[in-house]
């Protein structure tokens, strides 16, 4: 069975910085490209940023200020995050693509997410 | 960048209902479009993937269709646990963007 598993969210300052884990389990975790995507209290879904085996993206509203990477040695996923925002408040969720390979971005299997709450 | 476009955006049905929601890409994208249902205190899942390909374990009253900038997810006869949220998604590109999405409520 599949699972991910993310950690890391919290309250911090504007400002500040919070690095998110996602744990992955029940697959080959280095053949899939994985994701970050976020949702505002009671707002849609936004993509934040996705890696594959070589290549990294990140959207334009966090560029320059958010880092992916992963240990596949781990089976983790991280989302660096520093220059945080009052509107960078949401819950973190990691995804998995649907097939193996480079970013399709197709999203077939997500974590429970973990809630970043930006704030003073 | 390509900006997704969901109608309605909020949208009242009854149990049997056939329901049809659209999603509309201001610049062609073939057929990378996804479709996700998600519910309150859940993360989303996955419906339909590459316009029209029913994901495993989808029930068939789901389905997709569409090219380019036009696209639609239809339910054929609505069952109560398909109240949610829907949401499209542009896929397999470098910008990566969702839909506003879609509540569907009982009526």
């Amino acid at each position: 069975e599949v699972q991910l598993l993310e950690s890391g969210g919290g309250l911090v300052q504007p400002g500040g910085s919070l690095r998110l884990s996602c744990a992955a389990s029940g697959f080959t975790f280095n053949s899939y490209a994985m994701s970050w995507v976020r949702q505002a209290p009671g707002k849609g879904l936004e993509w934040v940023s996705g890696i594959s085996g070589r290549e990294t993206e990140y959207a334009d509203a966090v560029k320059g200020r958010f880092t992916i990477s992963r240990d596949n040695s781990k089976n983790t996923v991280y989302l660096q995050m520093t220059s945080l925002r009052a509107e960078d408040t949401a819950i973190y969720y990691c995804a998995r693509d649907l097939t193996r390979g480079d970013g399709g971005w197709d999203l077939d299997q997500w974590g429970q997410g973990t809630l970043v709450t930006v704030s003073s | 960048d390509i900006q997704m476009t969901q109608s309605p955006s909020s949208l009242s049905a009854s149990v049997g209902d056939r329901v049809t929601i659209t999603c509309r890409a201001s610049q062609s994208v073939r057929t990378y479009l996804n479709w996700y249902q998600q519910k309150p205190g859940q993360a989303p899942n996955l419906l339909i993937y590459d316009a029209s390909t029913l994901q495993h374990g989808v029930p068939s009253r789901f389905s997709g269709s569409g090219s380019g900038t036009d696209f639609s997810l239809s339910i054929s006869s609505l069952q109560p646990e398909d109240f949610a949220t829907y949401y499209c998604q542009r896929s397999s590109s470098t910008a990566v963007s969702f839909g506003q999405g879609t509540r569907l409520v009982i009526k």
